[in-house]
């Protein structure tokens, strides 16, 4: 079966140091990958996106994700830490080419970011 | 700049009860989607939607009805509430022919006593 691993339901990592959120996925067939974040008591949002152009994606808020298919991962990382990224983040899979009804979510990582 | 509103964003039902909750989308979107959220299991999904009038079974349907009358609601229907259906519920929608971008509610938090 498809499937969406997020290591690590909980980071916690101090003001200025690197957030590193792992995410692996299993598909037989390339894949559009998204990170989305989730504040509080909202909704999820889009942190970037993956869809078979650069490896490399830069997002919002100065994350970025690093496309590997060897490894079939698309782990998210910032390179310093700040308050106001204390959320809650998904790994997304899309394996049904347009339209999002074969999206699979990962079980989420709650980032804490200690003064 | 709505985007995808959802009402009633809280909602305490008891066992039996039925109930709807409503999405509202003003992007024109043609797919939208029902998740809830239960902790440690990510989103999964309930039901969607590719157009006006046609609805799909996501991974976990039972014990919920929708309809989308017009292209831009989408109704998630209780008919009998169970414990069991205690979650966050998100709308999402989406273009047809993107890579599948999903665009969220802000969630309606529904407690079965």
């Amino acid at each position: 079966a498809q499937s969406v691993t997020q290591l690590g339901s909980h980071v916690s990592v101090s003001e200025g140091a690197l957030v590193l959120l792992r995410c692996n996925y299993s598909s037989s067939v390339p894949p559009y990958l998204f990170w989305y974040v989730q504040y509080p008591n909202q909704g999820l949002q889009l942190l970037l996106k993956y869809t078979s152009a650069a490896t490399l994606v830069k997002g919002i808020n100065g994350f970025e994700a690093e496309f590997k298919k060897s490894e079939t991962s698309f782990h998210l990382t910032k390179p310093s830490a700040h308050m106001s990224d204390a959320a809650e983040y998904f790994c997304a899979v899309n394996l049904g080419g347009t339209g999002g009804f074969k999206t699979i979510f990962g079980a989420g990582t709650r980032l804490f970011v200690k003064a | 700049n709505a985007g995808v509103t959802q009402t009633p964003k809280f909602r305490v039902l008891k066992t039996g009860q039925s109930m709807t909750l409503l999405c509202a989308q003003d992007m024109n979107h043609e797919y939208m989607y029902w998740y809830r959220q239960d902790p440690g299991m990510g989103l999964r999904l309930i039901h969607y939607s590719v157009g006006e009038g046609t609805t799909a079974k996501g991974e976990v349907p039972d014990g919920y009805n929708v309809s989308r009358l017009k292209k831009q609601n989408f109704l998630l229907g209780l008919e009998s509430a169970a414990p069991s259906q205690t979650s966050v519920y998100f709308c999402a929608s989406t273009r047809a022919g993107d890579s599948g971008e999903l665009f969220f509610g802000e969630g309606s938090r529904l407690t079965v006593l």
